[in-house]
């Protein structure tokens, strides 16, 4: 089963909204990452935030963690039309040294209507 | 720096065919990994390696090989296809360093989109 689950699914919002997705993980984790995906692309990297970490940004990019809900969250702020991708976490839970696995989530469909 | 590339782009096999998915990185990583996309269902790991000589199974292992026996290059093999392998395929490569590999960033490839029939 997957490690993580984004929420919601799938979001439309008007250019210049703000976006936020949220992913759930179920064991503990050393860090969290989340990654965008432009349709029939590969995955690029957005940002990593490690679990003594609750806030971190980069850019117009927001990212919490509460590892007491084992819960993450992605803000995009202003959104513009080349947003509009699938975004995924990832986590290494359930990883250990020499047995590291990064395992992602089941993406959130985002779509910025401008 | 190409990254990570992958061969072919796109491949179309009967059921029962073998073949081999190529995956190469230039970024001199030691943690390489191939992993599925269907739709609904994410990303699921297949295999990884930590280093050349060391491969392990991910969450969906059956009817695929790997081998690492160079930095650069982690092969993926269908021994024996069947539709239910039909997918797209990411190859992805990490930098490890002295601590733990899963603290930097993953780069994928383009991915390669399989059809069995």
């Amino acid at each position: 089963s997957q490690q993580g689950e984004e929420d919601p699914q799938a979001l439309s919002i008007q250019e210049g909204e703000n976006a936020t997705m949220n992913c759930s993980y179920k064991t503990s984790i050393n860090n969290l990452q989340w990654y965008r995906q432009n349709s029939g692309r590969g995955l690029v990297h957005l940002i990593l935030i490690r679990s003594n970490e609750r806030e971190k940004h980069s850019g117009r990019l927001r990212v919490t963690l509460d590892t007491s809900k084992k819960s993450s969250s992605l803000l995009i702020t202003a959104s513009r039309a080349a947003d509009t991708a699938s975004y995924f976490c990832a986590t290494d839970a359930g990883s250990n040294f020499g047995n590291e696995k990064l395992t992602f989530g089941t993406g959130t469909r985002l779509t910025i209507i401008p | 720096n190409a990254g990570v590339t992958q061969t072919p782009k796109f491949q179309v096999l009967k059921t029962g065919q073998s073949m081999t998915l190529q995956c190469a990185q230039d970024m001199n990583h030691e943690y390489m990994s191939w992993y599925r996309q269907d739709p609904g269902m994410g990303l699921r790991l297949i295999h990884y390696s930590v280093g050349a000589g060391i491969t392990d199974q991910g969450e969906v292992p059956n009817g695929y090989n790997v081998s690492r026996s160079t930095t650069e290059d982690f092969p993926l093999r269908l021994l024996s296809a069947a539709p239910s392998q039909t997918s797209v395929y990411f190859c992805a490569s990490s930098y490890s360093g002295h601590g733990r590999i899963l603290n930097t960033e993953a780069f994928f490839g383009q991915g390669t989109r399989l059809t069995v029939v």
